[in-house]
């Protein structure tokens, strides 16, 4: 099993432009979600997906969009980079988002460098 | 808003030294959890405390929820090269993790 993968693995782009981060999973989990992480501030969540249909908003969700593709994908789209979205993004499921503990298993990262 | 705060932010000792490091919030969680994270790698869980007062340990590492279970603190003892690494706790609130800053720990050969 290859857990969460996540494309690409690094990223350059200039103001305005748009991207789309992949991610998938092979653990038949339930539930996934999106975080960013910059120096100091550990990791925010920007969206999550409690189940196949569902999305939610996290703490920082402001310039993204997701999308739960399937229950294996769940992609993260900036429609206008800004610079301040220069981050490393991570993408996590866990097998559900019901009961206490659940591991969150993380992706590699994303590293995305906006100019 | 960061409703876990870590401490220290930096931290670096000899090898065969003991660390504690501390996670404080003035919020009650469901469960915590301490991950450690290498650079380029995304976070891996350690464990998980779930009730208050509880302890764990996981070979030369310790973890402490507080009674009120707003609080926890992990303890290595002896400390290796090998644990060098981001240390992040998350605590669990409406099914949702809310992520401390971390503390860099550096241990040196």
């Amino acid at each position: 099993n290859a857990g969460v993968t996540q494309t690409p693995k690094f990223q350059v782009l200039k103001t305005g432009q748009s991207m789309t981060l992949q991610c998938a999973q092979d653990m038949n989990h339930n539930s996934m979600y999106w975080y960013r992480q910059d120096p100091g501030m550990g990791l925010r969540l920007i969206y999550y997906s409690a189940s196949e249909g569902t999305t939610d908003k996290g703490e920082v969700p402001n310039g993204y969009n997701v999308s739960r593709l399937n229950k294996r994908e769940f992609s993260l789209r900036l429609e206008s980079a800004a610079p301040s979205q220069t981050s490393v993004y991570f993408c996590a499921s866990t097998r559900s988002v019901a009961g206490y503990g659940e591991t969150q298993y993380f992706g590699p990262g994303t590293r995305l460098l906006v100019l | 808003t960061q409703l876990l705060e870590q401490s220290p932010q930096f931290l670096s000792i000899q090898e065969g030294e003991n660390l504690t490091v501390y996670c404080n919030s003035s919020s009650v969680f469901s469960s915590l959890q301490w991950y450690r994270q290498e650079p380029g790698e995304g976070p891996v869980l350690l464990v998980t405390v779930v009730t208050g007062g509880e302890v764990k340990k996981l070979k030369r590492l310790t973890f402490q929820f507080g009674d009120a279970r707003k609080d926890s603190s992990l303890h290595i003892t002896a400390a290796q090269p090998g644990d060098t690494g981001l240390y992040l706790c998350a605590g669990e609130d409406d099914y949702k993790l809310s992520f401390g800053a971390g503390t860099t720990v550096t241990v040196r050969a």
